[in-house]
């Protein structure tokens, strides 16, 4: 099946800097989204990018597809966007829009 | 105004009872599902239904049984709960299956803690 890798695995930045998070994933998908899993556990929709570029505020994400990865840029970090970031891709071999997550990144963003 | 519910949030059981999570969505999405997450937080699909039919059907043992009464409710009952089930169980829904429409919303979660 699909492979989904993130990195890096974990994160520490202090407040005001700027992260790239990476997707790699390992044959085409239909669907990519990208999740923000807050400290309290609940799994916020950020972006649904199977390719190109979308900006959501300080948030931007980029998917190329015929290379098989995605990007997630958080600029001027706060503390309020520590969480867990989950990339999750559908391979699309049938119209069940399966989602497969990948194992996350671990955001802790210090004042 | 919460656009996908479960109930009840946290669910503190014995091992062997059998219990329910209800999960409904407002949004008029004609498609649902069930995630589990693990201690590691893993999140892997369970379940999924289209109009109230089943779609996927993950390697989940047959103790655990989704019924979709209608479109807007997909609920998962579970028998004889083991220690291994304890996670934390996640309802979705999107629009449909179709290319543009499958963006999927998470419900709050619901603890389960399996003693």
């Amino acid at each position: 099946g699909i492979q989904v890798e993130q990195s890096p695995p974990d994160l520490i930045l202090q407040e005001g800097a700027n992260s790239t998070l990476r997707c790699n994933f390992s044959d085409s998908v239909n669907n990519l989204q990208w999740f923000h899993q807050n400290p309290w556990g609940q799994l916020i929709n950020l972006f649904y990018i199977p390719s190109g570029t979308k900006q959501n505020g300080r948030l931007s994400a980029t998917t190329v597809a015929t290379e098989r990865y995605s990007l997630l840029y958080i600029s001027s970090s706060q503390t309020t966007d520590s969480g867990v970031y989950f990339c999750a891709v559908d391979p699309g071999s049938g119209a069940t829009n399966k989602l497969i997550f990948g194992t996350g990144t671990l955001l802790a963003v210090q004042p | 105004d919460t656009a996908v519910s479960q109930t009840p949030k946290y669910l503190v059981t014995q091992m062997g009872n059998d219990k329910s999570i209800k999960c409904e969505q407002n949004l008029g999405h004609d498609t649902m599902y069930w995630y589990k997450q693990d201690s590691k937080k893993f999140l892997k699909i369970m379940f999924s239904y289209n109009n109230k039919e089943l779609i996927i059907n993950e390697t989940v043992p047959n103790r655990f049984s989704p019924k979709s009464p209608d479109k807007a409710h997909l609920n998962l009952h579970i028998n004889s709960l083991e220690l291994g089930d304890s996670a934390v169980y996640f309802c979705a829904s999107s629009q449909d299956l179709a290319v543009g429409r499958e963006t999927q919303y998470f419900g709050p979660g619901t603890r389960l803690l399996v003693l």
